[in-house]
C-alpha cells in the first residue's frame, strides 16, 4: 500500500489565487511528521512546511499553510495567492516515528502551474 | 545555509560502464542519503548512511553500492550502468538522531542517461 498518495499528477491555478494541494497518508504510528517540499526545475528540493502528528495547530510559514487533518490522515498544502515563482513540483513526505526511523517516504508529487 | 553539493548536474553514460556520483556536504550532518526520482514515482530511497563507513539500504539498492569513508562525503555507485537507471539521483543529508521533525537538505541533482 502507498505510504504517501498525491492524486493530482497535475494542477493550473490563476495568479494571485489560493490553490490546495491533496495529500494522504497512511501510518500506524502515533508519532509521524509531515512535510512538503518544492521543486523549481533548477532540481533542487527546498523544504517549505513541517507539521507533527501531536501539534495541535495547523502549521503555517508565510504563504504556505498545512491542512491537517489527523482523523482523515491528510495534510494537504495550501498557498495563498499564488505567484509565478509557485510553479514547480510539490513533493508530500513522512518520516514515522517508529525505530528512530531515519528516512522520508515521499508521494508521487503534483506538478503546480502558475498562469498569468 | 547548508550546503550539499553534487558533482555533475548531467551525466551521459554507456551501458556496463562503472558510475560514481559524488556528494558532498558542509554542515557535519551525520546523516546522508541517496534517492532516486522517476516521473510518477516520486522519490524513492536507494541508500543512506548514519556514521562514516555505516550504510543501509533503502527501497531500492538493487544495482547500486555506496562508500562513506568521510563525514561529509557520501558516494553512490553503479558497478555496471544499466538503461533503467537513467534517472535524476538526488542526495540529501540531516542531523544525528532520527528524529520525526528532522528536515532533509538536498543537493541540485544529477540526471544520469544510460545509453
Amino acid at each position: 500500500a502507498q505510504k504517501i498518495t498525491q492524486t493530482q499528477p497535475g494542477m493550473f491555478v490563476q495568479e494571485k489565487e489560493a490553490v490546495t494541494l491533496d495529500c494522504t497518508y497512511d501510518t500506524s504510528d502515533q508519532s509521524y511528521g509531515l512535510f512538503w517540499y518544492k521543486q523549481p526545475s533548477s532540481g533542487e528540493m527546498i523544504f517549505l512546511i513541517y507539521q507533527g502528528s501531536y501539534d495541535e495547530q495547523n502549521a503555517t510559514e508565510g504563504r504556505y499553510s498545512l491542512n491537517f487533518q489527523k482523523a482523515r490522515k491528510s495534510a494537504n498544502l495550501v498557498i495563498s495567492a499564488s505567484q509565478l515563482g509557485d510553479s514547480a513540483m510539490y513533493f508530500c513526505a513522512m518520516r514515522e516515528g517508529k525505530d528512530s526511523s531515519y528516512k522520508l517516504i515521499f508521494g508521487s508529487g503534483t506538478r503546480l502551474l502558475v498562469r498569468p | 545555509d547548508v550546503k550539499v553539493t553534487q558533482s555533475s548536474r548531467y551525466l551521459v553514460k554507456r551501458t556496463g560502464e562503472k558510475v560514481f556520483l559524488e556528494c558532498v556536504q558542509d554542515m557535519d550532518h551525520e546523516n546522508m542519503f541517496w534517492y532516486r526520482q522517476d516521473p510518477g514515482l516520486g522519490l524513492r530511497l536507494i541508500y543512506f548512511s548514519y556514521d562514516v563507513k555505516m550504510k543501509e539500504k533503502g527501497d531500492i539498492p538493487e544495482g547500486y553500492s555506496v562508500s562513506r569513508e568521510k563525514k561529509e562525503r557520501f558516494s553512490l555507485i553503479l558497478e555496471s550502468a544499466s538503461t533503467n537507471q537513467t534517472s535524476m539521483y538526488l542526495c540529501a543529508s540531516s542531523w544525528e538522531g532520527g528524529q520525526v521533525n528532522e528536515k532533509l537538505f538536498f543537493g541540485s541533482g544529477t540526471q544520469l542517461s544510460v545509453l
